[in-house]
């Protein structure tokens, strides 16, 4: 059973775009959801990470809204830019083996110049 | 330093071979992991390291063994493994294993067995 569901599997977003990545859970005793970033060859690398308390968090052009009722958290990159190719992981930790961390199954995000 | 350092970053095996993985973080985390990841795939984790004692182990084939000598360093021992082990082997670390902080990841070991 898939504990974290991603949409959409790729993206293709022109520069300047708005690109929006989608997560839901079902585990409520997830408490803290990072995003990752991946390039290819490279291990994933923290882009930005929100707790349930919270509804929104921002740091420069990368923006997670979360919605606790609805169990969905998504990420939202302003101004998207070609390097921000890469591929995005969601991921929740908590409960049970709170250091496990359940991933989504990817988004791979292509910025067109 | 907020590196997780990994070697080799590539590493091409014979199936009657036996390597090692290794991995060293020197941020004071009392956690560390080993993921398994297939292309286009999301990480999937193998074991699990708290306080140099292993707490998780993902129902992982014996020919892959795990080894924690200090809090910094974390091994991975193959052995006998086979063509479908190939995959970006990563390591990475956090805090602790109560969860609620982030997990700092390395650059992989990028493994091929022929």
């Amino acid at each position: 059973q898939q504990q974290v569901k991603q949409s959409p599997q790729s993206l293709i977003v022109q520069k300047g775009g708005i690109s929006i990545i989608n997560c839901a859970y079902e585990n409520t005793a997830f408490d803290y959801f990072p995003w990752y970033q991946q390039f290819p060859g490279k291990g994933p690398a923290l882009l930005i990470a929100i707790r349930p308390d919270v509804s929104e968090k921002k740091e420069g052009r990368f923006t997670i809204s979360f919605n606790k009722s609805a169990k969905q958290f998504s990420l939202h990159i302003m101004d998207s830019q070609p390097g921000d190719s890469a591929t995005y992981f969601c991921a929740a930790t908590g409960g049970t083996n709170a250091g496990k961390s359940t991933f989504g199954d990817g988004t791979t995000l292509t910025v067109k110049p | 330093d907020t590196e997780v350092t990994q070697t080799p970053k590539h590493l091409v095996m014979g199936m009657t071979n036996k390597k090692s993985l290794k991995c060293e973080q020197h941020m004071g985390h009392r956690a560390m992991y080993w993921y398994k990841q297939k292309a286009k795939k999301p990480p999937e984790l193998m074991f699990v390291y708290s306080y140099e004692k292993l707490s998780i182990n993902e129902s992982v084939p014996s020919r892959f063994s795990p080894e924690c000598p200090n809090s910094s360093l974390l091994n991975l021992h193959l052995h006998a493994l086979q063509p479908e082990d190939s995959a970006l082997y990563l390591c990475a670390s956090s805090q602790d294993d109560l969860g609620g902080t982030e997990a700092f990841f390395g650059q992989g070991t990028r493994l091929t067995v022929v």
